[in-house]
């Protein structure tokens, strides 16, 4: 069955700051990868997805991700965070035909000024 | 606004009633998700449409539950007799037809049963 895990519950970072957000995954074949990020009152918003190609993906936003297939992680990055990366990430996966996707429990990020 | 929207935003109610849900998905998408979300968790799917066909649904969408497209455009989620436990956002996503295609969230309907 297809599972995702953030382990960080929640991360505190200084703006101006880099930043990586953890991700595993569990799939039997190759899967489709997806960041989605979540701000108070607003609706999930797609930062980057991966399907295939490239290893590294580019996002909004100034996100990237990379895809390990030999760890099974799809970790976000970001250089520089802004305060108004200040919010909810959401690492999912989905199968071959998209039907549905799985969530993990997500990261709440939040910037220190 | 051409995103996807969902009504209403909030909903009280007493356990034991009925409500429904309304989204009215992105116009051109075929697809149309349900998804449920509770404090400090992910989505969680519960239910999709190609059209008006429902598709797939998930072991969490219990006998209470019941979702329509009726005409292949906006959707309802009913529940009855709601409990304390079905409390939750209720989030729906539209997207195209093709299985990369972006799902598009709208904004959910939070359910608070009493």
């Amino acid at each position: 069955a297809q599972s995702v895990t953030q382990p960080d519950i929640h991360i505190t970072v200084s703006e101006g700051a880099s930043l990586e957000l953890r991700c595993n995954y569990s799939y039997g074949a190759t899967p489709y990868l997806f960041w989605y990020v979540q701000s108070p009152g607003q609706g999930l918003q797609l930062l980057l997805k991966y399907f295939s190609g490239d290893t590294l993906v580019q996002g909004i936003k100034g996100f990237e991700a990379e895809f390990k297939r030999s760890q099974s992680s799809f970790n976000l990055r970001k250089p520089s965070v802004h305060w108004s990366d200040a919010a909810e990430y959401f690492c999912a996966v989905g199968d071959s035909s998209a039907s549905k996707i799985i969530f993990g429990s997500g990261t709440r990020l939040s910037i220190r000024p | 606004d051409t995103g996807v929207s969902q009504n209403p935003r909030h909903k009280i109610t007493k356990r034991g009633q009925n409500v429904t849900f309304r989204c009215d998905p992105i116009s051109e998408h075929n697809r149309l998700y349900w998804y449920r979300q509770t404090l400090g968790q992910g989505p969680e799917f519960l239910t999709y449409f190609q059209n008006e066909a429902q598709l797939e649904k998930s072991r969490l969408l219990s006998d209470r539950f019941s979702a329509e497209r009726p005409k292949g455009s906006f959707s309802t989620l009913e529940i009855q007799r709601t409990e304390q436990g079905d409390s939750a956002m209720y989030l729906c996503a539209s997207s195209l037809s093709h299985s990369t295609d972006t799902q598009y969230f709208g904004p959910g309907t939070r359910l608070t049963v009493l």
